[in-house]
């Protein structure tokens, strides 16, 4: 099994502040992807990285897949309220039938 | 916008006795897997399924679990005998390929 290591566990900041989680692997991955759940919810897609070095936005998130594909970083730039929930990286095992490993998660929390 | 849909959302039921958990995956995906949830823990996977059969399963998706495509629209997860260990967050999810999967909210199954 190829594990995934997301750091930190929680990251607490203030509103308009930055923020970067990292996601780790010894692997490597033939894509990962970025979640984010809800207490109580299931995981929604934020965005598939499948290129080593690849860098993707969605509005103020930047993703981006380390060039040996074995590692990812979600950046969010003048983070808001509503940013805040449990992030959650994927990676797909390479030779798999799309079995996703699942890092731990990040717990963001973002204070007005 | 189209997603996956889950039934029931929360299913309590004694140790021993068979639960079916359902699944409705988006209507063009081709890839159906189950994962669990276990509170507290990471998401794991279980199954995969494609073109009417089980093309990767991890080593918790033993003789007690099966999975069936009854109708071309339906996704079940039957767990036969179940034990209290069972007791997780069980998500659903599809795909059109195997680089994204994208979740269902989710059953609550609780073993007492």
């Amino acid at each position: 099994t190829q594990l995934l290591e997301q750091s930190p566990q929680f990251l607490s900041i203030q509103e308009g502040e930055n923020l970067t989680v990292y996601c780790n692997s010894s692997s490597v991955f033939s894509s990962l992807q970025w979640y984010r759940q809800e207490p109580g919810e299931g995981p929604v897609l934020l965005v598939t990285v499948v290129t080593g070095g690849e860098v993707k936005k969605l509005k103020r998130l930047t993703f981006q897949f380390g060039d040996a594909r074995k590692d990812s970083s979600l950046h969010i730039t003048a983070a808001q309220p509503g940013d805040t929930g449990l992030y959650l990286c994927a990676g797909l095992q390479t030779d798999s039938w799309g079995k996703l490993q699942f890092g731990a998660g990040t717990q963001v929390v973002v204070t007005p | 916008e189209p997603e996956v849909t889950q039934t029931p959302s929360h299913q309590v039921t004694q140790m021993g006795q068979e639960v079916i958990l359902r699944c409705v995956p988006i209507s063009n995906h081709l890839y159906f897997y189950w994962y669990r949830q276990i509170l507290g823990q990471k998401v794991e996977f279980l199954v995969s399924f494609y073109n009417n059969e089980i093309s990767e399963k991890s080593e918790i998706f033993d003789d007690q679990f099966s999975v069936e495509r009854p109708d071309g629209s339906n996704f079940t997860l039957k767990i036969r005998s179940t034990k209290l260990e069972d007791s997780a967050m069980y998500f659903c999810a599809s795909g059109s390929g195997t680089l994204e999967a994208f979740f269902g909210q989710g059953t609550r199954l609780t073993v007492v």
